[in-house]
């Protein structure tokens, strides 16, 4: 069965102190790995998909990655309207539907 | 292009009711896929229709239920409800030849 789990489960930073949210995932025949941000009482707002190891995406302050195993969401400097809760997901080749992990809720600091 | 729509935005019902929700996907997006998402479960796949046909469905009893019509739009349906279907509804929709699906605002629904 598909598994996503993501860590930290919350993660408070400072304002421009950069840090890593991490995604581990098994999946019988990767599809994609998609990064969400949720803000609350909101739907999911779609980030990035990331199809292959190796493979890397950036916008803004926002870099994500992906090898085997894992993926990674870099924030860069981040600013208090970063805050929100990162969900990550995983599509395998058979079916259309994303299995999500319980996200990371980050809240920065000013 | 407009987003993602879902009506309404908030439902309150009781025991035993049922409800019907909607989702208007992107426009020229075929596939909508719905999930219940909850404090303790997270995100749920319910089920998903592209071109009017159901091809995946979640782990959920058959008091959940869809359709989706020639337009594209879709509509879940819950019979009678119970405490345990307070969630946040999510529809999202996918490009025909795409992976990424888009999210609408969702439907929160309290059951009392």
């Amino acid at each position: 069965e598909d598994q996503v789990t993501q860590s930290p489960e919350a993660l408070r930073l400072q304002e421009g102190e950069s840090s890593s949210l991490n995604c581990s995932y098994t999946v019988s025949g990767l599809r994609g790995l998609f990064w969400y941000r949720q803000d609350p009482g909101k739907g999911p707002e779609f980030l990035f998909t990331l199809y292959s190891a190796g493979e890397e995406k950036e916008k803004e302050r926002l870099k994500a990655t992906l090898t085997k195993k894992e993926s990674f969401l870099h924030i860069t400097a981040p600013k208090p309207e970063d805050s929100a809760t990162y969900l990550c997901a995983v599509r395998n080749t058979g079916f259309q539907k994303l299995v999500f992990g319980t996200g990371t809720r980050l809240l920065v600091s000013p | 292009k407009a987003g993602v729509t879902q009506t309404p935005r908030y439902l309150i019902k009781t025991r035993g009711q049922q409800v019907t929700l909607s989702c208007s996907p992107i426009s020229g997006h075929r596939s909508v896929s719905w999930y219940q998402q909850t404090p303790g479960q997270g995100l749920q796949f319910l089920f998903e229709y592209f071109s009017e046909t159901q091809r995946n469905k979640g782990n959920f009893p058959g008091r959940f239920s869809g359709r989706q019509f020639s337009n594209s739009r879709s509509e879940m349906n819950v019979s009678t409800l119970e405490l345990g279907d307070s969630a946040l509804y999510l529809c999202a929709s996918t490009p025909g030849d795409q992976e990424t699906q888009y999210f609408g605002p969702g439907t929160r629904l309290l059951v009392l």
